[in-house]
């Protein structure tokens, strides 16, 4: 069953306190994504990884790290968490020719 | 660089009647585009793509067609149901990035 799992679903987390989002996917994708989605704004890109310790700068990575030492894990961070960072996160993973990409159910995360 | 834009940010309807959303592109490779739906509280879901130019592609009742010539890939169903209401993401791969999102279009179908 192809799957793309995010931990946790739904996160409260105070303004200045860190945040890891964790992603896994049971498909051996080589690309990994992560995204926002806001309200009025669509899904926009954080980071993109090729595949293990080969990430990419999205177009919205400030104040966001990411870290996958496995193929099938995809790790976002945030170090000090802001109130605009408030948002729902969404993992996803696709093949190399991007064929067809595969979204997780969603992280949504209040920062307070 | 790559962009995709959706027109409609919302569309109400009454179930059984026809609907279009709006999808054109730009970009500078070869065009792969798709069409995401997301329900309420869920994740995206692949409904349609398409690299194929003036070929129409269909799924679940819905259908597209990409047009080169035009830049366009609007979604299109005869008949709305009650649960055709969600959010719907006309998307472009651009290669190097994944895939480059539109805004959305809202659908609202009423009995």
């Amino acid at each position: 069953d192809m799957k793309v799992t995010q931990m946790p679903r739904y996160l409260i987390k105070r303004m200045g306190e860190n945040v890891l989002l964790e992603c896994g996917q049971d498909m051996s994708h080589e690309t990994m994504y992560w995204y926002r989605q806001d309200p009025g704004l669509g899904l926009q890109l954080i980071y993109i990884s090729y595949d293990v310790d080969s990430n990419s700068e999205g177009d919205i990575p400030k104040g966001y790290r990411v870290s996958r030492k496995k193929r099938e894990h995809f790790s976002l961070i945030l170090d000090s968490a802001k109130t605009n960072q408030t948002s729902v996160y969404f993992c996803a993973s696709s093949d190399s020719a991007n064929t067809e990409v595969f979204f997780g159910k969603g992280t949504r995360l209040t920062v307070v | 660089g790559d962009s995709v834009t959706q027109t409609e940010g919302l569309v109400t309807l009454t179930k059984g009647l026809p609907v279009m959303l709006n999808c054109t592109y730009q970009t500078t490779y070869s065009p792969f585009l798709f069409w995401y739906v997301q329900h309420l509280n869920e994740a995206p879901k692949l409904l349609l793509k398409s690299s194929t130019d003036n070929k129409r592609t269909e799924h679940q009742g819905f259908y597209a067609t990409l047009h080169k010539s035009s830049s366009s890939f609007h979604l299109q169903k005869s008949s709305v149901q009650l649960s055709d209401s969600a959010l719907y993401f006309c998307a472009l791969n651009n290669y190097a990035q994944g895939l480059t999102f539109g805004l959305g279009t809202r659908v609202s179908v009423f009995p």
